[in-house]
């Protein structure tokens, strides 16, 4: 079965620090791929996005994203973060082959100490 | 508004009785979608509706949970005889329509919170 595996549950950071947040999916064929973020009380929202392309994904608020076909993997990335990047942040995958439905991951919450 | 929408915003309910939970997508958007979000699970995909098309009822978890869209816009999600581990925010979604390959983005709403006691 399809499934979107984000290795980190609770991620804690000290403001400044360079972030990282794995993704991998186990899909053979072309995918779309996503990250979005929830911040506390508010809405999902995307933060970037993949369809085709250059691999190397700018999103929003300084975020990155990278996807390695080889590895399977989508992984998010900012080099310094802030106090108010404090969110939980949801991997999606969407396989052509079912185009209609996203995959999600379990979601990783980030903490970020003042 | 011009976001997407959905009444209401907690629920709570006993066991065994039905409920009803309302989507507005953003105007102009064809594609709507159902997810459940668990404390600790991530989203879990329910159900997606893309115009006059069949829905994709696949990600139903049970008979008691069904979903409608009147008209290409307002969605109604319904859960009869609710369990309590139907307890979870159900989230709306909305897109405009794909074109080929090309994708397309969901725009969220808040989430109704239902408690099941």
């Amino acid at each position: 079965a399809q499934s979107v595996s984000q290795h980190n549950h609770h991620v804690i950071l000290s403001e400044a620090a360079s972030l990282e947040l794995g993704c991998n999916y186990s899909y053979g064929g072309t995918v779309n791929l996503f990250w979005y973020v929830q911040y506390p009380g508010q809405h999902l929202q995307l933060l970037l996005k993949y369809f085709s392309g250059d691999p190397l994904v700018k999103g929003i608020k300084g975020f990155e994203a990278e996807f390695i076909k080889s590895k399977f993997s989508f992984n998010l990335r900012k080099p310094s973060v802030q106090w108010s990047d404090t969110a939980e942040y949801f991997c999606a995958v969407r396989p052509y082959s079912s185009a209609s439905k996203i995959i999600f991951g379990s979601g990783t919450r980030l903490s970020i100490r003042p | 508004g011009a976001g997407v929408s959905q009444s209401p915003s907690n629920k709570v309910t006993e066991k065994g009785k039905d409920v009803e939970l309302r989507c507005d997508p953003i105007s102009g958007h064809t594609a709507l979608y159902w997810y459940r979000q668990s404390l600790g699970q991530g989203l879990e995909f329910l159900i997606y509706f893309q115009g006059n098309s069949a829905p994709d009822k696949s990600g139903l978890p049970s008979d008691r949970f069904s979903a409608e869209r009147t008209g290409g816009s307002v969605s109604t999600l319904t859960i009869q005889r609710t369990q309590q581990e139907d307890s979870a925010v159900y989230l709306c979604a909305s897109s405009r329509r794909m074109e080929g390959l090309a994708g397309d983005t969901q725009y969220f709403g808040p989430g109704t919170r239902l408690t099941v006691l």
